[in-house]
């Protein structure tokens, strides 16, 4: 079975853009959770999708926005860049709602915002 | 807001030595406990997790985490070390927050095995 799938790995964007991020789950799984990953502050869960509806949501600023399909596949989005905003970006993936389910994360898109 | 206190940044052991990485949390409501590794240039992968039932659980290559509700901790364990365990271990924290379990992420404990 194919693993978790992010893309693109690598974005450089400039502050005030915004940027599009995509996920692609393992097959058959439902729910999809996304994490911004820094030095400074660690693994923070941003939201979770599950049956293209938001379950749960971190505490992040409007600026950040999902929404998942009818196929699983996830998207991110980041509006207005800040430069607090650079971070690795990941994904994860699990059968049903992540509170219990192990979850199978992606490599991560790494974003530079200058 | 719930935290997850993950108490050492770096563990230096020796190969076939001991070690534990502890993990304490803030929350004392329903939890569910979970230790992910990450292996350089990975992602991040499931070790082992606490549901309910038994308290000590275990993984395939060795390492068991016990959760302690009284002292809210779930530190990880492995009695003998290899140089293939380095690794970044992170804890994590499933606990009901407005009706929802909400992840929480320790900042992680780097394991160093040398030789």
């Amino acid at each position: 079975k194919a693993g978790v799938t992010q893309t693109p790995r690598y974005l450089i964007k400039t502050r005030g853009q915004q940027v599009t991020l995509s996920c692609s789950p393992i097959s058959g799984h439902r729910s999809v959770s996304w994490y911004q990953q820094t030095p400074g502050q660690g693994l923070q869960f941003l939201f979770e999708y599950f049956s293209e509806t938001q379950r749960n949501k971190g505490n992040f600023p409007g600026r950040f926005s999902g929404r998942q399909f009818s196929n699983s596949r996830s998207e991110m989005n980041v509006s207005t860049l800040e430069l607090g905003d650079s971070a690795l970006y990941l994904c994860a993936s699990s059968l049903d709602l992540a509170a219990q389910e192990t979850q199978y994360f992606g490599p991560g898109t790494r974003l530079l915002v200058l | 807001a719930q935290s997850v206190t993950q108490l050492d940044s770096q563990v230096p052991v020796f190969e076939e030595a001991p070690v534990e990485l502890r993990c304490n949390y803030s929350s004392s409501v329903s939890v569910y406990l979970f230790w992910y590794v990450q292996y350089p240039n990975q992602g991040l992968q499931l070790l082992l997790k606490y549901l309910s039932g038994s308290t000590l659980v275990k993984s395939i290559n060795g390492f068991e985490a016990e959760f302690n509700k009284s002292q809210t901790s779930f530190h990880l364990r492995k009695p003998s070390v290899h140089i293939s365990d380095t690794a970044e271990y992170f804890c994590a924290v499933s606990a009901l927050s407005g009706g929802s379990y909400i992840p929480t992420f320790g900042r992680g404990t780097s394991l160093i095995v040398h030789p």
